[in-house]
């Protein structure tokens, strides 16, 4: 049982290149979420997903698209890195209903240069 | 606008000592979250607290919850060099879709011998 799995772990790019962060799970969990971490800083919410082909947006969501195409994946694209999306993304999933936790992912360091 | 408040951000305490970490929160919820990052790593789950007067105990910390004053707390009695980490508290507002989780900004903890 891997839990929540992010692929991949290490990243820098260019400004204005593309890339997919992938996150999957293993759980059968009905929500996802991305999640990024900035120094000083506690998680701040991108994207979400309360199931297969939903999407919807968190608190920072501009500059970044989302799919949940499988109910197990929840792909992040970043269409035009820019300087001020370096960062460290969490992936996220739960169950639904109201005593559950949430089983976190190890992180995507990405870093926009 | 949800604004999840920790108090201190930064703690520097001796072995052996107690303190109490604040998480106040600006909406109507019942479910709060704990949670220790130690540096370069993801997210590990402390305390679930679902309902007004929840208290949990691991060890030498104890969280707290009182959904009247928004309020949660987190004791450590009797502080040990391996609770040096960054502390988070997360609040899921009521009526919320897809229960997302609001995070604090975090305090980090150095336990000095």
């Amino acid at each position: 049982n891997a839990g929540v799995t992010q692929t991949p772990k290490f990243r820098v790019l260019k400004t204005g290149q593309s890339m997919t962060l992938l996150c999957a799970q293993d759980m059968n969990h009905e929500y996802m979420y991305w999640y990024r971490q900035d120094p000083g800083m506690g998680l701040r919410l991108i994207h979400y997903s309360v199931g297969e082909g939903t999407t919807a947006k968190g608190e920072v969501p501009d500059g970044y698209n989302v799919s949940r195409l499988k109910k197990q994946n929840f792909l992040l694209g970043l269409e035009s890195a820019a300087p001020s999306q370096t960062s460290v993304y969490f992936c996220a999933s739960r169950r639904t209903g109201t005593n559950y936790g949430y089983t976190f992912g190890s992180g995507t360091r990405l870093t926009v240069v | 606008e949800l604004k999840v408040e920790q108090n201190p951000l930064f703690l520097s305490m001796q072995e052996g000592k107690n303190y109490t970490i604040y998480c106040n929160y600006s909406t109507t919820s019942d479910r709060l979250y704990w949670y220790r990052q130690d540096p370069g790593k993801s997210l590990e789950s402390l305390f679930v607290l679902l309902s007004n007067g929840a208290v949990k105990q691991e060890g030498r910390l104890m969280a707290s919850l009182d959904t009247k004053a928004r309020l949660s707390t987190l004791h450590i009695t009797a502080a040990v060099h391996d609770l040096s980490a960054t502390y988070f508290c997360a609040v899921v507002p009521k009526e919320t879709s897809g229960s997302r989780l609001t995070f604090g900004e975090g305090t980090q903890l150095t336990v000095n011998p």
